[in-house]
């Protein structure tokens, strides 16, 4: 998997955008960008993925930037319960196993 | 969406003991399934590859011989932690690329805790 980096904490008021980054400089031209996220004591969950148009669903919206060299996921109104580790993964040959899971960001959604 | 459930999602069991774990695809099949573990404030790490017929693929440094994985049939592969220490407490996760493998679907996870 291209190596990503994200920061390790970031803090988002509840109803406000929460806007993630993640670096990913060595991510191949075929590579996909991945996001998960992890709820405590619970296993990831899929969020959104996507090689170099930005991407919505009803989660999440995917901004990835010209020369792929990084991503923002962007939450749009963040509640209570989307305080967890989110994961940017670049998975190696888009094979969604052996999945590497860096230290994430740790999103903490305040009232 | 696909679903994967992984009971139990929590155990306490005696050093020494064994204690199984299973995973199952609840609406699509899966031939090939995944078995992490999680220590606590760590991130996922992948010990084995559960393959439908055939064996399990360990990562370097997981104990074949004391992670029993079983893959038997298209929805269900178990994990057994065989003669568990409390060092083997742990989160342990699977998951399964869904029917379009363009993405993983998780399982809830099970807290094993050894004493």
């Amino acid at each position: 998997d291209a190596k990503t980096t994200q920061p390790p904490s970031m803090d988002c008021a509840e109803g406000r955008a929460a806007n993630l980054p993640c670096n990913h400089s060595t991510i191949s031209g075929n590579e996909y960008v991945y996001w998960y996220r992890q709820i405590h004591s619970q296993g990831p969950q899929y969020i959104i993925h996507g090689l170099k148009n930005n991407e919505t669903n009803e989660m999440a919206s995917l901004i990835i930037t010209e020369d792929r060299k990084s991503s923002t996921l962007i939450l749009p109104h963040a509640t209570l319960r989307d305080t967890a580790v989110y994961y940017c993964i670049v998975p190696l040959r888009g094979s969604q196993g052996n999945l590497i899971f860096g230290k994430g960001t740790k999103l903490s959604v305040k009232p | 969406g696909a679903v994967v459930s992984q009971h139990p999602s929590w155990v306490i069991c005696k050093s020494g003991t064994s204690v199984k774990i299973e995973c199952r695809s609840l609406d699509f099949q899966a031939t090939t399934m995944f078995w992490y573990r999680q220590f606590p404030k760590q991130s996922l790490m992948l010990m084995a590859t559960s393959n439908e017929g055939s064996k399990a693929t360990y990562e370097q440094g997981v104990e074949k011989d004391k992670f029993l994985i079983n893959h038997a049939s298209l929805t269900l592969s178990t994990l057994t932690v065989t003669s568990a220490h409390p060092e083997d407490s742990s989160f342990y996760i699977c998951s399964a690329p869904g029917p379009t493998n363009t993405e993983a679907f998780f399982g809830q996870g099970t807290r094993l805790t050894v004493v």
